[in-house]
């Protein structure tokens, strides 16, 4: 079976200070994957996408950046955080047989900028 | 530019009866999910909705979709407590695409 992981859980960083995310699937090949990003109480804004290595689309103009090294690896960084980064960062996958997959969430960061 | 809203916003209801969440959308599409979030957890996948007409079940909640009014619903049946979590909908961009976009959410408490 398929599952995802992100790491750290948590993350407390001061302003300026650089970011990476890290979010790796296991299970499946050639998945496209996602960053999403869920303000306090709010819905969920799709940041990233990507459907292979080096394959990445953003949606968002904003300080943050995507990478895919690795087929099942995705990573969310930046060089200088703002307070408005803070968040709950979510990854997520989804099948590449078709667009019509579910995409699966994984745990989530909670980034927390001061 | 799609926009998804869902409505009630937040939604609290006795046990044992019965209520339903709306979910609009502004332009044609041809996929709706709905998922569910726990407090400070991720989300987990409900129903994913293809085409019009569409009905979905599973346990208390049922899901249908009906793309000619751009709207989906999602019934609960005699809540429980167990269901209180917030229930978010998400429509497909545009037609070929595995972009979503979502809905606001519905926070749903359910009492004794």
């Amino acid at each position: 079976s398929q599952t995802i992981h992100q790491w750290p859980a948590t993350l407390v960083q001061p302003v300026g200070s650089p970011l990476s995310l890290e979010c790796t699937v296991e299970g499946t090949s050639n998945p496209n994957l996602y960053w999403y990003r869920q303000a306090a109480g709010r819905g969920l804004q799709l940041l990233f996408y990507s459907v292979g290595i080096g394959q990445i689309s953003s949606e968002v103009p904003q300080n943050l950046s995507a990478s895919r090294p690795q087929d099942r690896q995705f990573i969310l960084s930046s060089k200088k955080l703002l307070l408005s980064d803070s968040g709950f960062y979510l990854c997520a996958w989804s099948g590449p047989s078709g667009y019509t997959d579910t995409q699966y969430f994984g745990p989530g960061t909670r980034l927390t900028v001061l | 530019e799609l926009k998804v809203e869902q409505n009630p916003l937040f939604l609290s209801m006795q046990e044992g009866k019965n209520y339903t969440i709306y979910c609009n959308y502004s332009t044609t599409s041809d996929r709706l999910y709905w998922y569910r979030q726990d407090p400070g957890k991720s989300l987990e996948s409900l129903f994913v909705l293809l085409s019009n007409g569409a009905v979905k079940q599973e346990g208390r909640l049922m899901a249908s979709l009906d793309t000619k009014a751009r709207l989906s619903t999602l019934h609960i049946t005699a809540a429980v407590h167990d269901l209180s979590a917030t229930y978010f909908c998400a429509v497909a961009q545009s037609y070929n695409t595995d972009k979503l976009i979502f809905g606001t959410g519905t926070r749903l408490q359910v009492f004794p």
